[in-house]
């Protein structure tokens, strides 16, 4: 069964860059049917789409934060990474990792998802 | 507009039906997904596309789609149905959107 799991620092001060990494276990982060995304959801709010990443480097941001974000894979350790720079207060959110699918396709969908962790931005 | 839009708010009552919608213009050209998110929990993929349920997801959810509304329904909603459910779709550039989120109560 496909796991995913976040980690990273839970506090980031204002300005710097925010890392974060999920290791994907039960399944292959290699596959060539699935991209690997990222999603937010800031305290008491919706959910935010970050980008996604698939294997061989194809990658989409979203735009609003395009100016600010990379993701990267790194295939030997089987983990999606996650760096967004120049964080504020406004960043402050639970990260998720999840895999998806259909991305070009007439229906996408994230599934399964990682548990989610909180990182705030605070000096 | 990239945009999707839901309720904030719906309710229903023990044992009754409830639709949950989600509007955007991407939604004439690309199917939803949806999610259930319960408090503290991350979300969970409940149907997606014309007509997928994942496994493990109760037969009383269904989804639909007419122009540019998409649909949830829950027919005979459960206490455990109680949760924010979150609509998903795409763009034409393949940029993912999320709907605002409608909160459900089960009366």
């Amino acid at each position: 069964q496909l796991q995913l799991q976040e980690s990273g620092p839970g506090l980031v001060k204002p300005s710097e860059t925010l890392t974060l990494t999920c290791t994907v276990s039960g399944g292959s982060i290699s596959s060539t049917t699935y991209y690997w995304a990222w999603i937010r959801q800031p305290p008491g709010k919706g959910l935010e789409w970050i980008g996604s990443f698939y294997y061989s480097g194809s990658t989409y941001y979203n735009p609003s934060l395009k100016s600010r974000v990379t993701i990267s894979v790194d295939t030997s350790k089987s983990q999606l990474s996650l760096m967004l720079s120049s964080v504020t207060a406004a960043d402050t959110a639970v990260y998720y990792c999840a895999r998806h699918r259909g991305i070009v396709a007439a229906t996408t969908w994230f599934d399964p998802w990682g548990q989610g962790t909180l990182v705030t931005v605070s000096s | 507009s990239s945009e999707l839009t839901q309720d904030p708010a719906v309710s229903v009552a023990l044992g009754q039906t409830v639709r949950i919608t989600c509007q955007g213009d991407s939604l004439g050209t690309y199917y939803a997904s949806w999610y259930q998110q319960k408090p503290g929990q991350a979300p969970l993929l409940v149907f997606y596309g014309k007509n997928n349920r994942p496994s493990g997801i109760p037969d009383r959810f269904s989804g639909s789609s007419s122009g540019n509304t998409a649909s949830l329904t829950i027919t005979g909603a459960q206490a455990e149905d109680e949760a924010d459910y979150y609509c998903n779709s795409r763009d034409t550039n393949g940029n993912s959107l999320f709907g605002g989120g409608t909160k459900l109560t089960v009366l």
